[in-house]
């Protein structure tokens, strides 16, 4: 099955900074890649999400970019918010066959004042 | 999203009771999942759920049952609750369509569980 790595485990930037987060899939079939977004004590969200047949996307401050050929994708947030602080999952699926989400094991991003 | 709820919210059990989780959808998708997710270890998958007469286990399903009741309704068994059982659980329901759509899943608040 799906295996999707995410790193780093924790990240802390200062407001205004951009933060990156990794994450590599082991499927190359998976051709959807979600991103989520958890507050603390809240659901997680959907942010972003790319199809595999698209290398970069971008919404306001954040953007995803995917290798299809690295098997990785990127989540990018730039001119970092007080409000950016949270828990952010990747995930992956092969929306061709059972489509069911992969998760990473998640990022804490804390940023500071 | 109050489209999904989760009842209950908050259960403190002890080791060997039986425990059932519910979730509940007005989103009328066809496919509801749910979650278990520990500290460092992400959402894992436990079951899933496409329609009424389609039930998988996902990568966590041992200890664990689930019923489709109907499409809006997709509940999680504990038979028989274990300490390592504990964790914040989540149902999820997806607006899938189509091999070329996107999958996007809308969770429910969770309910937090703790065998003693």
């Amino acid at each position: 099955g799906e295996n999707v790595e995410q790193h780093p485990s924790t990240l802390s930037v200062q407001e205004g900074d951009s933060a990156v987060i990794k994450c590599t899939y082991s499927d190359s079939a998976s051709n959807y890649f979600p991103w989520y977004k958890q507050e603390l004590g809240k659901r997680p969200q959907l942010i972003i999400d790319i199809r595999s047949n698209v290398g970069e996307k971008k919404d306001q401050r954040i953007a995803v970019t995917l290798n299809k050929t690295a098997k990785h994708f990127s989540l990018h947030i730039t001119e970092t918010q007080p409000e950016d602080s949270a828990v952010y999952f990747c995930a992956a699926a092969n929306t061709g066959t059972a489509s069911k989400l992969t998760f990473g094991t998640g990022t804490r991003l804390q940023v500071t004042l | 999203d109050a489209d999904v709820t989760q009842t209950p919210r908050n259960r403190i059990t002890k080791t060997g009771k039986r425990i059932m989780l519910e979730c509940s959808q007005t989103k009328g998708h066809d496919r509801m999942y749910w979650y278990r997710q520990d500290p460092g270890l992400g959402l894992r998958l436990i079951y899933y759920s496409f329609d009424v007469k389609d039930i998988n286990k996902g990568e966590i399903s041992d200890g664990y049952s689930v019923s489709r009741q109907a499409q809006a309704k997709f509940s999680l068994s504990l038979e028989s609750a274990i300490p390592n059982q504990t964790a914040l659980y989540f149902c999820a329901t997806s607006d899938f369509v189509a091999v070329s759509s996107t999958d996007t899943q809308y969770f429910g608040p969770g309910t937090r569980l703790t065998v003693l």
